[in-house]
Protein backbone atom coordinates (compact mmCIF):
# COMPACT_ATOMS: atom_id res chain seq x y z
CA UNK A 1 0.00 0.00 0.00
CA UNK A 2 1.18 3.87 -0.65
CA UNK A 3 2.24 5.72 2.15
CA UNK A 4 3.79 9.14 2.87
CA UNK A 5 5.82 10.63 5.33
CA UNK A 6 6.45 14.28 6.39
CA UNK A 7 9.66 14.90 8.89
CA UNK A 8 10.27 16.85 10.84
CA UNK A 9 6.46 16.89 12.33
CA UNK A 10 7.15 20.01 14.67
CA UNK A 11 10.15 22.41 13.82
CA UNK A 12 10.85 25.60 16.02
CA UNK A 13 13.26 28.31 14.14
CA UNK A 14 14.40 31.81 14.58
CA UNK A 15 13.40 34.30 11.80
CA UNK A 16 16.42 34.01 9.02
CA UNK A 17 17.56 30.92 9.49
CA UNK A 18 16.84 28.29 7.02
CA UNK A 19 14.73 25.76 6.65
CA UNK A 20 14.27 21.93 5.19
CA UNK A 21 11.21 20.32 5.07
CA UNK A 22 11.07 16.26 3.77
CA UNK A 23 8.30 14.37 1.89
CA UNK A 24 8.71 10.67 0.63
CA UNK A 25 6.08 8.22 -0.90
CA UNK A 26 6.41 4.57 -0.92
CA UNK A 27 4.34 2.04 -3.04
CA UNK A 28 3.72 4.17 -5.92
CA UNK A 29 6.42 5.35 -8.63
CA UNK A 30 6.20 8.54 -10.80
CA UNK A 31 3.12 10.14 -8.17
CA UNK A 32 2.36 14.13 -8.76
CA UNK A 33 3.56 15.60 -5.11
CA UNK A 34 2.42 18.61 -3.97
CA UNK A 35 3.17 21.27 -0.69
CA UNK A 36 0.60 23.33 0.53
CA UNK A 37 0.55 25.57 3.54
CA UNK A 38 -2.07 25.78 6.24
CA UNK A 39 -1.61 28.95 8.06
CA UNK A 40 -3.71 29.84 11.14
CA UNK A 41 -6.87 31.21 10.69
CA UNK A 42 -6.56 30.90 7.07
CA UNK A 43 -7.53 28.03 4.20
CA UNK A 44 -5.22 25.67 2.54
CA UNK A 45 -2.71 27.57 0.10
CA UNK A 46 -1.09 25.18 -2.73
CA UNK A 47 2.71 26.35 -3.01
CA UNK A 48 4.01 23.82 -5.59
CA UNK A 49 3.50 21.09 -7.09
CA UNK A 50 5.29 18.56 -9.23
CA UNK A 51 4.52 15.93 -11.51
CA UNK A 52 8.50 14.61 -12.32
CA UNK A 53 11.78 14.68 -10.98
CA UNK A 54 13.31 18.48 -11.37
CA UNK A 55 9.93 19.20 -12.25
CA UNK A 56 8.68 22.10 -9.83
CA UNK A 57 5.86 24.50 -10.46
CA UNK A 58 5.54 27.35 -8.15
CA UNK A 59 2.18 28.64 -6.98
CA UNK A 60 2.91 31.49 -4.84
CA UNK A 61 5.97 33.82 -5.48
CA UNK A 62 7.91 34.28 -1.89
CA UNK A 63 11.18 33.07 -0.62
CA UNK A 64 10.39 29.00 -0.60
CA UNK A 65 11.37 26.80 -2.96
CA UNK A 66 10.73 22.92 -3.31
CA UNK A 67 13.16 20.48 -4.95
CA UNK A 68 12.54 16.78 -6.35
CA UNK A 69 16.18 15.22 -6.62
CA UNK A 70 14.64 11.36 -6.94
CA UNK A 71 10.95 10.21 -7.90
CA UNK A 72 9.32 9.92 -4.78
CA UNK A 73 11.25 13.10 -2.57
CA UNK A 74 9.94 16.02 -2.47
CA UNK A 75 11.47 18.45 -0.25
CA UNK A 76 10.65 22.42 0.72
CA UNK A 77 13.54 25.13 1.49
CA UNK A 78 13.96 28.50 2.67
CA UNK A 79 17.64 30.20 2.67
CA UNK A 80 16.35 32.64 5.03
CA UNK A 81 12.93 32.16 7.14
CA UNK A 82 10.46 34.61 7.85
CA UNK A 83 7.83 35.40 10.72
CA UNK A 84 5.05 34.94 8.14
CA UNK A 85 6.49 31.47 7.04
CA UNK A 86 4.83 30.10 10.44
CA UNK A 87 2.11 27.69 9.55
CA UNK A 88 1.48 23.92 9.36
CA UNK A 89 2.77 22.20 6.04
CA UNK A 90 1.41 19.57 4.21
CA UNK A 91 3.22 17.47 1.53
CA UNK A 92 0.65 15.34 -0.69
CA UNK A 93 0.45 12.81 -3.33
CA UNK A 94 -2.13 11.94 -5.78
CA UNK A 95 -3.49 10.12 -8.29
CA UNK A 96 -6.47 9.50 -10.32
CA UNK A 97 -9.27 7.95 -9.13
CA UNK A 98 -12.58 7.25 -11.08
CA UNK A 99 -11.42 10.47 -13.39
CA UNK A 100 -11.12 12.48 -10.06
CA UNK A 101 -7.58 13.26 -9.05
CA UNK A 102 -7.61 12.46 -5.75
CA UNK A 103 -4.86 13.73 -2.74
CA UNK A 104 -3.32 11.65 0.07
CA UNK A 105 -1.75 13.89 2.27
CA UNK A 106 1.20 13.52 5.40
CA UNK A 107 0.61 13.97 9.24
CA UNK A 108 1.98 17.67 8.40
CA UNK A 109 4.90 19.25 9.73
CA UNK A 110 4.29 22.36 12.13
CA UNK A 111 7.04 25.57 11.60
CA UNK A 112 6.58 28.02 14.07
CA UNK A 113 9.03 31.15 12.92
CA UNK A 114 10.63 33.39 16.20
CA UNK B 1 -8.65 31.13 -12.56
CA UNK B 2 -10.60 28.63 -10.65
CA UNK B 3 -11.63 29.07 -7.09
CA UNK B 4 -13.50 27.69 -4.62
CA UNK B 5 -15.59 30.11 -1.64
CA UNK B 6 -17.20 28.32 1.62
CA UNK B 7 -19.05 29.53 4.31
CA UNK B 8 -17.34 30.91 6.92
CA UNK B 9 -16.68 29.02 10.33
CA UNK B 10 -16.83 28.43 13.27
CA UNK B 11 -20.27 26.21 13.01
CA UNK B 12 -21.39 24.88 15.94
CA UNK B 13 -24.29 22.60 16.57
CA UNK B 14 -25.97 20.27 18.91
CA UNK B 15 -25.69 16.73 18.77
CA UNK B 16 -28.31 15.13 16.00
CA UNK B 17 -28.48 18.18 14.86
CA UNK B 18 -29.03 18.48 10.68
CA UNK B 19 -25.90 20.46 9.05
CA UNK B 20 -24.94 22.18 5.69
CA UNK B 21 -21.87 23.71 4.74
CA UNK B 22 -21.94 25.87 1.66
CA UNK B 23 -19.67 25.56 -1.19
CA UNK B 24 -19.67 27.00 -4.72
CA UNK B 25 -17.08 27.20 -7.34
CA UNK B 26 -15.94 29.09 -10.12
CA UNK B 27 -14.25 27.03 -13.11
CA UNK B 28 -13.94 26.68 -16.51
CA UNK B 29 -14.45 23.05 -17.78
CA UNK B 30 -15.95 20.33 -15.79
CA UNK B 31 -13.86 20.21 -12.79
CA UNK B 32 -13.72 17.12 -10.31
CA UNK B 33 -15.44 18.37 -6.81
CA UNK B 34 -13.94 17.12 -3.06
CA UNK B 35 -14.67 17.21 0.67
CA UNK B 36 -11.68 16.79 2.75
CA UNK B 37 -12.10 16.61 6.48
CA UNK B 38 -9.48 17.09 8.79
CA UNK B 39 -9.46 15.85 12.46
CA UNK B 40 -7.57 17.68 15.56
CA UNK B 41 -4.22 17.54 14.76
CA UNK B 42 -3.85 15.49 11.94
CA UNK B 43 -3.64 16.02 8.25
CA UNK B 44 -6.76 16.07 5.61
CA UNK B 45 -8.32 12.85 4.45
CA UNK B 46 -10.39 12.58 1.09
CA UNK B 47 -14.56 12.72 2.55
CA UNK B 48 -15.93 12.21 -0.12
CA UNK B 49 -15.93 13.28 -4.34
CA UNK B 50 -17.49 13.82 -7.68
CA UNK B 51 -16.49 13.88 -10.79
CA UNK B 52 -19.93 15.32 -13.14
CA UNK B 53 -23.05 17.45 -12.46
CA UNK B 54 -25.23 15.76 -10.61
CA UNK B 55 -23.62 13.51 -9.28
CA UNK B 56 -23.91 12.45 -5.19
CA UNK B 57 -20.47 11.43 -3.61
CA UNK B 58 -21.26 10.25 0.18
CA UNK B 59 -19.24 8.90 2.71
CA UNK B 60 -19.92 8.30 6.59
CA UNK B 61 -23.69 9.89 6.48
CA UNK B 62 -21.79 12.65 4.37
CA UNK B 63 -23.43 13.50 0.93
CA UNK B 64 -23.03 16.39 -1.72
CA UNK B 65 -24.67 17.05 -5.36
CA UNK B 66 -22.48 18.19 -7.53
CA UNK B 67 -24.78 21.51 -9.28
CA UNK B 68 -23.66 22.42 -12.30
CA UNK B 69 -26.19 25.25 -12.74
CA UNK B 70 -25.81 26.30 -9.10
CA UNK B 71 -22.05 25.45 -9.41
CA UNK B 72 -22.27 24.46 -5.51
CA UNK B 73 -20.91 21.27 -4.29
CA UNK B 74 -22.37 21.70 -0.23
CA UNK B 75 -22.33 19.29 2.04
CA UNK B 76 -25.00 17.64 4.25
CA UNK B 77 -25.06 15.29 7.24
CA UNK B 78 -28.87 14.40 8.94
CA UNK B 79 -27.69 13.66 12.53
CA UNK B 80 -24.09 15.03 13.13
CA UNK B 81 -22.29 13.67 16.13
CA UNK B 82 -19.20 14.52 18.53
CA UNK B 83 -17.11 12.43 16.57
CA UNK B 84 -17.76 14.90 13.25
CA UNK B 85 -15.98 17.93 14.82
CA UNK B 86 -13.09 18.77 12.47
CA UNK B 87 -12.24 21.30 9.91
CA UNK B 88 -14.37 20.81 6.54
CA UNK B 89 -12.45 21.65 2.93
CA UNK B 90 -14.09 21.97 -0.30
CA UNK B 91 -12.04 21.68 -3.23
CA UNK B 92 -11.73 20.97 -6.57
CA UNK B 93 -9.40 20.26 -9.67
CA UNK B 94 -9.15 19.79 -12.95
CA UNK B 95 -11.12 16.44 -14.83
CA UNK B 96 -9.26 13.54 -15.82
CA UNK B 97 -6.14 15.89 -15.65
CA UNK B 98 -3.43 13.64 -13.15
CA UNK B 99 -0.71 16.65 -13.51
CA UNK B 100 -3.02 19.69 -12.20
CA UNK B 101 -3.50 22.31 -9.17
CA UNK B 102 -6.05 21.59 -6.88
CA UNK B 103 -7.33 24.58 -5.05
CA UNK B 104 -8.91 24.44 -2.03
CA UNK B 105 -11.59 26.55 -0.18
CA UNK B 106 -11.04 28.51 3.03
CA UNK B 107 -11.85 25.47 5.28
CA UNK B 108 -14.86 25.29 7.97
CA UNK B 109 -14.47 24.37 11.76
CA UNK B 110 -17.34 22.46 12.99
CA UNK B 111 -18.16 21.91 16.76
CA UNK B 112 -20.32 19.20 17.69
CA UNK B 113 -21.75 19.55 21.54
CA UNK B 114 -23.00 16.60 23.63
Amino acid sequence: SQTIHQWPATLVQPVGSPLSLECTVEGTSNPNLYWYRQAAGRGLQLLFYSVGIGQISSEVPQNLSASRPQDRQFILSSKKLLLSDSGFYLCAWSTLDSGANVLTFGAGSRLTVL
Amino acid sequence: GNSVTQMEGPVTLSEEAFLTINCTYTATGYPSLFWYVQYPGEGLQLLLKATKADDKGSNKGFEATYRKETTSFHLEKGSVQVSDSAVYFCALSDRYSSASKIIFGSGTRLSIRP
